[in-house]
């Protein structure tokens, strides 16, 4: 069964500092690996998508980073920002490529405080 | 929100209500999507539909209905034979690169 396992559950930072979230996987055959930040009460918005073949792949403040051997994945934020407060969900996706093949974990709330 | 929109933003379901959840794109995407997100839970797939006049089940299809009349508009149907409705609706489309758009959603709760 496909699954993906993200942690921590929730997080809480001050503002200015980094972190990093953590992914990991058992989609089998692996296509690409998203992340994604949803706000609350909103729908997900992506960061970034990665193939097998790329290690990492930033978006301003957010770098993504990629095992495809291990299996895992980091989502690190640099300098958090208050409005970086959301759920990051990981995402990944079947060899197929296609939305329907996609097996979504159950993300890790940020908070970032003053 | 993408280029998709979701209406209404709440909904309220009595006991024995079917109620209908529009989800319109002005994208020009192919394909479009129906997840149900529940707390403590990854979203799931509901129903899909690559193309006009053409759906197919997800996941967790039992209890809802889907159409797609239009390229524009994938509505869903949260009908009485749901008996745990209440989630956060999430109608999606699907870009280049599957990149996938979401719409704002609609949180369903039962009166």
């Amino acid at each position: 069964k496909n699954q993906v396992e993200q942690s921590p559950q929730s997080l809480i930072i001050l503002e200015g500092k980094n972190c990093t979230l953590q992914c990991n996987y058992t989609v089998s055959p692996f296509s690409n690996l998203r992340w994604y930040k949803q706000d609350t009460g909103r729908g997900p918005v992506s960061l970034t998508i990665m193939t097998f073949s790329e290690n990492t792949k930033s978006n301003g403040r957010y770098t993504a980073t990629l095992d495809a051997d291990t299996k895992q994945s980091s989502l690190h934020i640099t300098a958090s920002q208050l409005s970086d407060s959301a759920s990051y969900i990981c995402v990944v996706s079947a060899a197929t490529g296609t939305a329907s093949k996609l097996t979504f974990g159950t993300g890790t709330r940020l908070q970032v405080t003053l | 929100d993408g280029g998709i929109t979701q209406s209404p933003k709440y909904l309220f379901r009595k006991e024995g209500q079917n109620v209908t959840l529009s989800c319109e794109q002005n994208l020009n995407h192919d394909a479009m999507y129906w997840y149900r997100q529940d707390p403590g839970q990854g979203l799931r797939l509901i129903y899909y539909s690559q193309i006009v006049n053409d759906f197919q089940k997800g996941d967790i299809a039992e209890g809802y209905s889907v159409s797609r009349e239009k390229k524009e508009s994938f509505p869903l149907t949260v009908t009485s034979a749901q008996k745990n409705p209440t989630a956060f609706y999430l109608c999606a489309s699907t870009g280049s690169f599957e990149k996938l758009f979401f719409g704002s959603g609609t949180q369903l709760s039962v009166l």
